[in-house]
């Protein structure tokens, strides 16, 4: 089975603080990608990317950077938090054509900005 | 642009009522995969089916079952016989076939009660 985890559950941060959210899949695939999730609004794309050390911009990835040094893990990055990033934060693998990129998901992490 | 529109936001059925979650879409590919998931309240986004835009054939599984129709661009998901363990955000999604890109809706709130 797919197996995607990401590195905690819930997280509690101060505005200002940098934030690292890291996330791991252990099926050989290139792409990966970071979602937010807030009610309301569904998922919304932050980042993606197709291969290590590539990267694209999402719809939304004002405040985000990410970075692929690994093909395994891909990790989102809030330089400078801020309580408008208070949200739940879902990983995703995608797999390969003879899945139709079926797109699997992580756990999520609820991240809380104060 | 791709679109997906899920007009329904919260949904309250007694157990054992039949339930349907509507979807429509929008996209001027040709070629695209169509998805529904799951996310109980535990978070995690749990994938329920594929289905590719050749393929119009309905499909069933269980008490699910899902129905595609490309003339009105809709891919309507319906549960059978509901149960408690059904409450869950569910989500309709839309991938172009050009790239892995997914498109959710807004998601729509199901709850079950005994």
């Amino acid at each position: 089975d797919v197996k995607v985890t990401q590195s905690s559950r819930y997280l509690v941060k101060r505005t200002g603080e940098k934030v690292f959210l890291e996330c791991v899949q252990d099926m050989d695939h290139e792409n990966m990608f970071w979602y937010r999730q807030d009610p309301g609004l569904g998922l919304r794309l932050i980042y993606f990317s197709y291969d290590v050390k590539m990267k694209e911009k999402g719809d939304i990835p004002e405040g985000y950077s990410v970075s692929r040094e690994k093909k395994e893990r891909f990790s989102l990055i809030l330089e400078s938090a801020s309580t408008n990033q208070t949200s739940m934060y879902l990983c995703a693998s995608i797999g390969d054509r003879r899945k139709a990129y079926e797109q699997y998901f992580g756990p999520g992490t609820r991240l809380t900005v104060t | 642009a791709q679109k997906v529109t899920q007009a329904q936001t919260e949904i309250s059925v007694v157990e054992k009522e039949d339930v349907t979650l509507d979807c429509v879409y929008e996209t001027r590919d040709t070629t695209y995969y169509l998805f529904w998931y799951k996310q109980p309240p535990s978070g995690e986004l749990v994938f329920l089916i594929r289905r590719n835009s050749f393929d119009e054939q309905n499909e069933i599984s269980g008490r699910y079952s899902w129905n595609f129709q490309k003339s009105t661009s809709s891919f309507n998901f319906t549960i059978t016989a509901s149960q408690v363990v059904d409450s869950a955000v569910y989500f309709c999604a839309l991938r172009p076939g050009a790239n892995s890109k997914l498109t959710f809706g807004k998601g729509i709130t199901l709850s079950v009660r005994p």
